[in-house]
């Protein structure tokens, strides 16, 4: 089984709906993270959370909220969602720097389209 | 404000020739980070670069990173159709693990 999943892994919906993306791990990390992913501008930072009880916003958060229901599960939700919210949207995980390689491991993917 | 830059950002090379992929980024950071993006994919980790002068080798790849200069590169020697791929540079700019990343190289190598 992935160490990182996503639901939906595909979804269309039309402008003004309401959408809820979902991130499990298994991997038992604590800091969990939000990004989208738009053709040639790379990976941007949407939100992060560095344990239950911390939220903080990333490079891009304005139409986006967030909630982290345990370690575990992370979701990103777009109130009203827009055209130009039409991306590739991943989550990662990691464990918090203390030494040694502390990359970031990235889920599948949600490919979301706003009509 | 962190800046991440990678070039060239589409790359179309033979099999068997030598080429690197450059990642400039703006502001100081001793940590980097190289993943590798298959079309459709998600995100593979390839190397993590700790500390200046780092150099980390698998297979056909050799990433090295240049602090000082904040310059990180990533070599391919004689290139096989299997790296054909997406690839990018991350750095981690307050060694909180927050990751900015670059542009992506697309790179494809052709028979």
């Amino acid at each position: 089984d992935a160490d990182v999943t996503q639901t939906p892994r595909n979804r269309i919906t039309k402008t003004g709906k309401r959408i809820m993306l979902e991130c499990s791990q298994t991997k038992g990390h604590d800091r969990m993270y939000w990004y989208r992913q738009d053709p040639g501008l790379g990976l941007r930072l949407i939100y992060y959370s560095f344990d239950v009880k911390d939220i903080n916003k990333g490079e891009i958060s304005d139409g986006y909220s967030v909630s982290r229901q345990a370690q575990a599960k992370f979701s990103l939700s777009l109130e009203s969602a827009i055209p130009n919210q039409t991306a590739l949207y991943f989550c990662a995980t990691s464990d918090p720097p203390a030494g040694g390689r502390n990359e970031q491991f990235f889920g599948p993917g949600t490919r979301l389209t706003v009509l | 404000e962190l800046k991440v830059e990678q070039n060239p950002l589409f790359l179309s090379m033979q099999e068997g020739k030598n080429y690197t992929i450059y990642c400039n980024y703006s502001t100081t950071s001793d940590r980097l980070y190289w993943y590798r993006q298959d079309p459709g994919k998600s995100l593979e980790s390839l190397f993590v670069l700790l500390s200046n002068g780092a150099v980390k080798q698998e297979g056909r790849l050799m990433a090295s990173l240049d602090t000082k200069a904040r310059l990180s590169t990533l070599h391919i020697t004689a290139a096989v159709h299997d790296l054909s791929a997406t690839y990018f540079c991350a750095v981690d700019k307050s060694a909180g693990n927050m990751l900015t990343f670059g542009g992506g190289t697309r790179l494809m190598v052709k028979p």
